[in-house]
C-alpha cells in the first residue's frame, strides 16, 4: 500500500499525559498537512509543512501541541499535558506541490485520540 | 472570511436515482474547490477537484460536480446512486496563494441510499 499511513491508529490516554502520533506521506510528496476532525464536523487546519518547513500554524494549535518533520518525510504531532478536549480524530495528508495548481491532499486514515 | 457551506446534513435517495449532494462557498480571488468522501472509521478520500476551465468536473466513481461561478456553488452529482455510495461527504476550498495549501471544509452531508 502506497497511500498516506498513521499510527497509531486509535489511542487512548489519561488528561494530563503526553501522546504522539506519526504519520508517513505518500513517497517523494513534499507537503503533508495534519488536521483535527471533531464528531459531526469537518476537518480543521491545524498546520503543514513543504519539506522539513513547518510553513504555517493554525490558532487551533495552542502551545500544547508541536509538529515536526525532521528529514522532510514523515511527521509527528506530540501533544502535552492533554485534556479532554483534544479529543478527536487527527488526519494526516500529503500532496506533491510543483506549481501554483492546487495540489491535491491525499489522507491517511487518522488517529482517534480519546482522553478520560 | 472565506467559507464553505453544505446546506443539507442529510441526503436520502433511493438506489438508482440521481442523487446531488449541495455546496455554496465564498472566497476572494480563484476557487478551487475539491469533494471528498469519508466512510465511517476511515479517513478522507479524494472525489474530484476544480482548478480552472470546464465547468463540469468528472471524477472517481462515476461522481461529478458542476461549478457555477454566479451561483457560488460547486454540488456534487450522480446519474444513478448506489447503495454503496452512502457516506459522508466533504465539500472544501482551498485558500490563500499558491504558498498556503490549507483546506476549509464544509460541515459534511450524509448521503443515504436506500435499496
Amino acid at each position: 500500500d502506497t497511500g498516506v499511513s498513521q499510527d497509531p491508529r486509535h489511542k487512548i490516554t489519561k488528561r494530563g499525559q503526553n501522546v504522539t502520533f506519526r504519520c508517513d506521506p505518500i513517497s517523494e510528496h513534499n507537503r503533508l498537512y495534519w488536521y483535527r476532525q471533531t464528531l459531526g464536523q469537518g476537518p480543521e487546519f491545524l498546520t503543514y509543512f513543504q519539506n522539513e518547513a513547518q510553513l504555517e500554524k493554525s490558532r487551533l494549535l495552542s502551545d500544547r501541541f508541536s509538529a515536526e518533520r525532521p528529514k522532510g518525510s514523515f511527521s509527528t504531532l506530540e501533544i502535552q499535558r492533554t485534556e479532554q478536549g483534544d479529543s478527536a480524530m487527527y488526519l494526516c495528508a500529503s500532496s506533491f506541490q510543483i506549481s501554483a495548481v492546487a495540489d491535491t491532499q491525499y489522507f491517511g486514515p487518522g488517529t482517534r485520540l480519546t482522553v478520560l | 472570511a472565506q467559507s464553505v457551506a453544505q446546506p443539507e446534513d442529510q441526503v436520502n435517495v433511493a438506489e438508482g436515482n440521481p442523487l446531488t449532494v449541495k455546496c455554496t462557498y465564498s472566497v476572494s480571488g480563484n476557487p478551487y474547490l475539491f469533494w471528498y468522501v469519508q466512510y465511517p472509521n476511515r479517513g478522507l478520500q479524494f472525489l474530484l477537484k476544480y482548478i480552472t476551465g470546464d465547468n463540469l468536473v468528472k471524477g472517481s466513481y462515476g461522481f461529478e460536480a458542476e461549478f457555477n461561478k454566479s451561483q457560488t456553488s460547486f454540488h456534487l452529482k450522480k446519474p444513478s446512486a448506489l447503495v454503496s455510495d452512502s457516506a459522508l461527504y466533504f465539500c472544501a476550498v482551498r485558500v490563500g496563494s499558491s504558498n498556503t495549501g490549507k483546506l476549509i471544509f464544509g460541515q459534511g452531508t450524509t448521503l443515504q441510499v436506500k435499496p
